[in-house]
């Protein structure tokens, strides 16, 4: 079974652009949450779809945004990138049950300069 | 207030000698613990999780880790480390309102000849 797949790996974008990152769960996988890491900060949740609904949203500001379409692919959006948004953007995918593991994505590098 | 702290941002250890990472958790009801390695450029995969009964729970790699609720803590745990061992771990707490978890910070692991 294919993982979780994240596009594209890396990104550069330039303050005040705005940028869009894809993600593929798992086949079967109807919820997808979003990470972002940064060194030191770890990794902070920024919302979970599930049956394309934003069911939990983090403590980020309106520029990121989310969606998750019927076939549970999930592409979430930042608006005009700031310095401080140069991050790893993690995707991870999980079962319906609410115990069930996240599977992650290998994620996409963004910088922005 | 749902939170993860992992006390150890970095650990240097011989390949061949044993490894504790530590973990203590806050959080409002029964836990579902989890830990995840992390390798340079990869996302994050699942080393175990603890949901409820033994308090010693195996996973891959060889690794373990033991709940002890009244500490709050889920220390993982190999009794002889190897030097593809070397990566990050992360320490997570969760599900919280819908599928959001919690992180640790991470502690970085390099591993010596």
């Amino acid at each position: 079974k294919a993982g979780v797949t994240q596009t594209p790996r890396y990104l550069i974008k330039t303050r005040g652009q705005q940028v869009t990152l894809s993600c593929s769960p798992i086949s079967g996988h109807r919820s997808v949450s979003w990470y972002q890491q940064t060194p030191g900060q770890g990794l902070q949740f920024l919302f979970e779809y599930f049956s394309e609904t934003q069911r939990n949203k983090g403590n980020f500001p309106g520029r990121f945004s989310g969606r998750q379409f019927s076939n549970s692919r999930s592409e979430m959006n930042v608006s005009t990138l700031e310095l401080g948004d140069s991050a790893l953007y993690l995707c991870a995918s999980s079962m319906t049950q609410t115990n069930s593991p996240l599977h992650f994505g290998n994620g996409t590098r963004l910088t922005v300069t | 207030a749902q939170s993860v702290t992992q006390p150890d941002i970095h650990i240097t250890v011989s390949e061949g000698a044993s490894l504790e990472l530590r973990c203590n958790y806050s959080y409002g009801a029964t836990p579902y613990l989890f830990w995840y390695v992390q390798s340079p450029g990869q996302g994050l995969q699942l080393l175990l999780k603890y949901f409820s009964g033994d308090t010693l729970v195996q996973g891959i790699k060889g690794f373990e880790a033991e709940f002890k609720r009244s500490q709050s803590s889920f220390n993982l745990r190999k009794p002889s480390v190897h030097w593809s061992d070397a990566a990050e771990y992360f320490c997570a707490v969760g599900p919280y309102t819908g599928n959001q978890f919690y992180f640790g910070t991470g502690t970085s692991l390099t591993v010596i000849p």
